[in-house]
């Protein structure tokens, strides 16, 4: 264990179902972190959150919805997606933003499959 | 768009041998930062070199940094089948206050025992 947590670990989904994603750490970090990995693909940051506040939406398409009630907690909201969609999903945090000077600390992340 | 491009993409070696991966990034960074995949799992977080550094070691890890010529080194010494795994590069750039970190595609190497 990590310290941070993610759950489900897979998920196999239909493309009009609607699911979400959960990530948590307790390591008292303040940034959280959603990136996309596909195969052979560079991972992909999709969203930024320091202190609850999204710092960054890297052109991530509205079929997914991030949500960050507190600083422990981060969700993907995940609906009508694609094939092309299916990745492994991986959640982070760190201790400093901006930057992150001690490293991240990843999840296991959810291998999504879209079918 | 990508910034650290790992080379080479794949890498395999004997167990004793010693293993060098190669990272180029583009922009100027605050920090540059190497992880470790094992299959289908998430990053570890191996070492962070900053800017003004030049190599720093962590047990069979040795990590240079050359600025010049934006590019990071990444030396596993001793190398041993547990090591088998795929490494990334990432890059803390300097401009704008985004937080964010740049991955590479990654090296995938193999460790014979």
């Amino acid at each position: 264990e990590t310290g941070v947590t993610q759950t489900p670990r897979h998920l196999v989904m239909g493309m009009t179902n609607k699911k979400s994603l959960k990530c948590e750490q307790h390591l008292g970090h303040n940034a959280m972190y959603w990136y996309k990995q596909s195969a052979k693909k560079p991972l992909e940051l999709m969203f930024v959150y320091n202190f609850k506040e999204q710092t960054e939406n890297n052109s991530v398409p509205s079929r997914f919805s991030p949500e960050c009630p507190n600083s422990s907690h981060l969700f993907l909201h995940l609906h009508t997606l694609q094939p092309e969609d299916s990745a492994l999903y991986l959640c982070a945090s760190s201790r400093s933003f901006p930057g992150a000077s001690g490293g991240y600390t990843f999840g296991s992340g959810t291998r999504l499959t879209v079918v | 768009s990508q910034q650290g491009e790992e080379d080479p993409q794949a890498l395999s070696i004997q167990e004793g041998e010693n293993a060098t991966m190669n990272c180029s990034y583009k922009t100027s960074i605050n920090n540059l930062q190497w992880y470790r995949q094992n299959s289908g799992r998430g990053l570890v977080h191996l070492i962070l070199i900053r800017s003004n550094e030049r190599e720093k070691h962590s047990g069979r890890l040795r990590v240079t940094l050359d600025t010049s010529k934006k590019s990071s080194s990444l030396l596993i010494t001793a190398s041993r089948a547990a090591d088998t795994a795929s490494y990334f590069c990432a890059t803390d750039r300097s401009s704008g206050n985004t937080g964010k970190l740049i991955f590479g595609q990654g090296t995938t190497l193999q460790v014979k025992p």
